[in-house]
């Protein structure tokens, strides 16, 4: 599976968009990118994923570029329960599959 | 409808006694995944049942740790002698047959001491 890179750190003030940028450029063809996050004593929760289109949900919007080589989470409104870690991951298209986490970007929200 | 359930939610042990870990997914998915993270460390996948088959057992550590999913339904993981090392959290999670996407439902995990 091909390698992410993101900051280890980010903060935004609640209320404002955050945007979590991701790094893949070694990530092939038929490899989707997915969003993970963990907050603090729980379980990764799914947030999103795409192939190449820009994808919203009720979470969040998911920004890939059109090299494909790299994509940005937006979070739009974000609030005090959205401070977790964020895991960009990318993974083969496919039948299920193991998950590569990284170290993710621990995103503080303040007042 | 019910998440990915764990249990137990937390366990303490000595070093060299047996722990078992059971998983619970989400109804009708075919696909299980146990996973841990060791203090200080990223999240490892350990490995992946399709049903009751072992699918990737790739990320298991060593002969201590036995995975099972009798029935394809719930799966237990364990550990038999624990080590200190294995202290951790274990997740499970759990993603349908479709076979477009990889999208899985973690569980709480389960907070493994040993001592």
């Amino acid at each position: 599976d091909a390698k992410t890179t993101q900051p280890p750190s980010m903060d935004c003030a609640e209320g404002r968009a955050a945007n979590l940028p991701c790094n893949h450029s070694t990530i092939s063809g038929n490899e989707y990118v997915y969003w993970y996050r963990q907050i603090h004593s729980q379980g990764p929760q799914y947030i999103i994923h795409g192939l190449k289109n820009n994808e919203t949900n009720e979470m969040a919007s998911l920004i890939i570029t059109e090299d494909r080589k790299s994509s940005t989470l937006i979070l739009p409104h974000a609030t005090l329960r959205d401070t977790a870690v964020y895991y960009c991951i990318v993974a083969p298209a496919g039948g299920g599959n193991k998950l590569t986490f990284g170290t993710g970007t621990q995103l503080k929200v303040e007042l | 409808e019910a998440g990915v359930t764990q249990f137990p939610s937390h366990s303490v042990i000595e070093k060299g006694q047996t722990v078992t870990l059971r998983c619970d997914p989400i109804s009708g998915h075919d696909n299980l995944y146990w996973y841990r993270r060791v203090m200080g460390k990223e999240i490892k996948f350990l490995l992946h049942f399709v049903k009751e088959s072992k699918q990737d057992e790739s990320g298991m550590p060593n002969n201590r740790f036995l995975a099972e999913r009798t029935g394809g339904t719930y799966s237990t993981l364990k550990v038999q002698p624990a080590e200190l090392e294995d202290s951790g959290v274990y997740f499970c999670a759990s993603s349908p047959t479709d076979r477009v996407s990889k999208t899985q439902y973690f569980g709480p995990g389960t907070r493994l001491l040993v001592l």
